[in-house]
């Protein structure tokens, strides 16, 4: 099964820094690489995603990085707050396919 | 407008009991998709719908695990003589897969405990 490989696990960040996540994948045929929020007891929900046309897109404090050659990926949460705080997954797809990384969470401390 | 939502929100059961979970996708989405969720584990493919198309049952870990899509909206996932390892988090998403690049619409999830 095609894999998605996502650093770190866990994540401690002070209020105001910058959080970085990380993934890499493996297939080339991906076109859509979108990054998942998660809160306790709730679904994952769409957070940024980019096409690989681009190597940066920017929303707010939420910026993708993206490495076509490298075939990698970042998240980059600038001025992390604690509402931040949550588990991230990256995903990578394929027309109806998607398959998401394991997740890092994340914590902002006050 | 309403979202994914999925029912029940919990449920604990026995081992060797059945379990049915519901889904009820966004309006108009006619792409379904079942995730498992272990705990502090990522994401686990388990079945998507696509209209009437025969749906990919690619993920799904055993034949004890089955699915349906009823009139191509609500879907049902059911777990046949559960077992401890099926407790875990399942998912429901729903997508209009109309467009490129669509992204998927989450449910909160149905938090399965079989004891």
């Amino acid at each position: 099964q095609q894999q998605v490989k996502q650093s770190p696990q866990s994540l401690i960040v002070q209020k105001g820094g910058i959080s970085i996540i990380n993934c890499a994948y493996e297939n080339t045929a991906f076109d859509y690489f979108p990054w998942y929020q998660q809160f306790p007891g709730k679904g994952p929900a769409l957070l940024i995603a980019i096409r690989p046309d681009v190597s940066e897109k920017k929303e707010g404090r939420f910026t993708i990085s993206f490495n076509k050659s490298a075939k990698q990926f970042s998240l980059h949460i600038m001025d992390s707050q604690p509402g931040d705080s949550a588990t991230y997954f990256c995903a990578v797809s394929y027309g109806q396919n998607f398959v998401f990384g394991p997740g890092t969470r994340l914590s902002v401390l006050p | 407008g309403a979202g994914v939502s999925q029912s029940p929100s919990n449920k604990v059961t026995e081992k060797g009991k059945d379990v049915e979970l519901r889904c009820d996708p966004i309006s108009g989405h006619t792409a379904l998709y079942w995730y498992r969720q272990s705990l502090g584990q990522g994401l686990e493919f388990l079945i998507y719908f696509q209209g009437n198309s025969a749906p990919d049952k690619s993920g799904l870990p055993s034949d004890r695990f089955s699915a349906e899509r009823t009139g191509g909206s609500v879907s049902t996932l059911t777990i046949q003589r559960t077992q401890q390892e099926d407790s875990a988090v399942y998912l429901c998403a729903s997508r209009f897969p109309g467009l490129p690049y669509n992204e998927q619409f989450f449910g909160p999830g149905t938090r399965l405990t079989v004891l």
